[in-house]
C-alpha cells in the first residue's frame, strides 16, 4: 500500500511568485491534514479536511494560503503571493476515520522563498 | 487548547548509552500521546502512541514511553542507543474524541557519538 506522497519535495521561488503543493493521501483515508514547520519552530497545524470539506482551518496563516481537496482525494495547498516568512517544510498527513489517532505523514515539501 | 513542551532542543549521547527524551503536555482531559521520529530526508514516522490502558507503551526500534498523569509527562526512553537513532524526535498530543487535531512539540534533535 502506498503511503502519503507529496510533490514537489523541494521548491525554490522568489517573493511574490505562486507555488502549489500537492498531497496524495493513503487510499481510503477521509481525513487529510496540512502542517508546516518553519525552521527551528514546532510543527504547526494548518488545516484538516474530512473528504472534500474543510473541518478546521484555524491554523491557516492568512488569505494568501488556499487549500483544496476536490473530490475528496488529493489535496493542493497554494501560496499566492509567496512571502519570505512562508519558507519552511509543509507536511501532509492522512488518517482513516475508522482508526484512532495515528496520522500517517508524507516526507514533506520544502519551500524556500527568496 | 492543548500544548506540548520538549525542554531539550539538542541532546548528545554516546552509542550504547541509555536515552531519555522529555515531554510534558497540557490538556484538560485524557490525551492521546505520540512520539514521532524524523530521520534526515525522511518523513515523520510514528514510534509509539498512548491512548489508554497500560501506561508503559512499547514502540518500534526498541523505544518505550511512560505516561505519568500526575506529572503530565510522556518521556521517551531507549536502553541502548544506536548510531542510526540520530534523528529529530517529536512529542505530540491529540484530542481524545473529535477530529483529533494533533499538536506537536518543538522537537529534540539527537546526536549519537561513537
Amino acid at each position: 500500500e502506498a503511503g502519503v506522497t507529496q510533490f514537489p519535495s523541494h521548491s525554490v521561488i522568489e517573493k511574490g511568485q505562486t507555488v502549489t503543493l500537492r498531497c496524495d493521501p493513503i487510499s481510503g483515508h477521509d481525513n487529510l491534514y496540512w502542517y508546516r514547520r518553519v525552521m527551528g519552530k514546532e510543527i504547526k497545524f494548518l488545516l484538516h479536511f474530512v473528504k472534500e470539506s474543510k473541518q478546521d482551518e484555524s491554523g491557516m496563516p492568512n488569505n494568501r494560503f488556499l487549500a483544496e481537496r476536490t473530490g475528496g482525494t488529493y489535496s493542493t495547498l497554494k501560496v499566492q503571493p509567496a512571502e519570505l516568512e512562508d519558507s519552511g517544510v509543509y507536511f501532509c498527513a492522512s488518517r482513516s476515520t475508522f482508526e484512532t489517532g495515528e496520522l500517517f505523514f508524507g516526507e514533506g515539501s520544502r519551500l524556500t522563498v527568496l | 487548547a492543548q500544548s506540548v513542551t520538549q525542554p531539550d532542543i539538542h541532546i548528545t549521547v554516546s552509542e550504547g548509552a541509555s536515552l531519555e527524551l522529555r515531554c510534558n503536555y497540557s490538556y484538560g482531559a485524557t490525551p492521546y500521546l505520540f512520539w514521532y521520529v524524523q530521520s534526515p530526508g525522511q518523513g515523520l514516522q510514528l514510534l509509539l502512541k498512548y491512548f489508554s490502558g497500560d501506561t508503559l507503551v512499547q514502540g518500534i526500534k526498541g523505544f518505550e514511553a511512560e505516561f505519568k498523569r500526575s506529572q503530565s509527562s510522556f518521556n521517551l526512553r531507549k536502553p541502548s542507543v544506536h548510531w542510526s537513532d540520530a534523528a529529530e524526535y517529536f512529542c505530540a498530543v491529540g484530542i481524545s474524541g473529535g477530529y483529533q487535531k494533533v499538536t506537536f512539540g518543538i522537537g529534540t534533535k539527537l546526536q549519537v557519538i561513537p
